[in-house]
């Protein structure tokens, strides 16, 4: 049963400090998406890749997040620094259009102290 | 850009009795309807889809109509139990390849036993 992984699942740090979040597809799907959750926000899309290129990162703020595919089957996101307002569950996707199915990673926790 | 409004946004219900969560979506051209359900610190996890050319689809006790007319789509789970509480997620997409999916706010359900 393939899966979407991501590591850590939690990580703890302090205000100004870089995090790197890894996100390792389904094998095979082509199509990465990278969504925040707070309970305030709800599912909040923040960039998505095809193919490893960038299609769209608008819900990302420039100044401090970026999202990479150094290769097909792992993804990046990076924050840096980081400030407690970035507190929150971090999911990545996969899936493999033209279906439309997408399928989620465990999350990782974020805590920024 | 496609918006899609989910109602209500928490649904409390007997055990034993239906739940219908419901969904209107804006673009016309959406043609792909997946629901997820997320319990408490796991990963949403796609429950049932349904694309524009099927009016309703049913797995067990769950089951998703579309109206493609009056652009809504519902879920309804019938015989609800304990292990059915959770948020319940739906999103739109059109499938053109190089759009994400549109998720609405969620639903959180609760099944008092």
């Amino acid at each position: 049963d393939a899966r979407v992984t991501q590591t850590p699942r939690h990580k703890v740090t302090e205000m100004g400090q870089e995090v790197t979040m890894r996100c390792q597809p389904i094998l095979g799907h082509n199509t990465v998406f990278w969504y925040r959750q707070t309970m305030m926000q709800g599912l909040e899309l923040l960039a998505y890749f095809r193919n490893r290129a960038p299609l769209d990162d608008s819900g990302m703020p420039k100044d401090r997040f970026s999202a990479e595919m150094p290769d097909a089957t792992l993804a990046t996101l990076k924050i840096q620094p980081s400030e407690p307002r970035d507190s929150a569950v971090y999911f990545c996707a996969s899936g493999f259009p033209p279906g439309g199915m997408q399928y989620f990673g465990p999350g990782t926790r974020l805590t920024v102290l | 850009g496609e918006n899609v409004e989910q109602h209500p946004s928490t649904l409390s219900v007997q055990e034993g009795d239906s739940a219908v969560i419901k969904c209107t979506y804006s673009d016309s051209a959406s043609n792909y309807f997946p629901w997820y359900k997320q319990e408490l610190g796991k990963r949403p996890q796609l429950i049932i889809d349904i694309r524009s050319n099927v009016g309703e689809k049913k797995d067990q006790r769950i089951a998703v109509t579309l109206n493609k007319t009056a652009k809504h789509f519902s879920l309804h789970i019938t015989e609800t139990q304990p292990e059915d509480s959770a948020v319940y997620f739906c999103a739109a997409l059109r499938n053109s390849g190089n759009t994400p999916l549109v998720f609405g706010k969620g639903t959180r359900l609760s099944v008092i036993a």
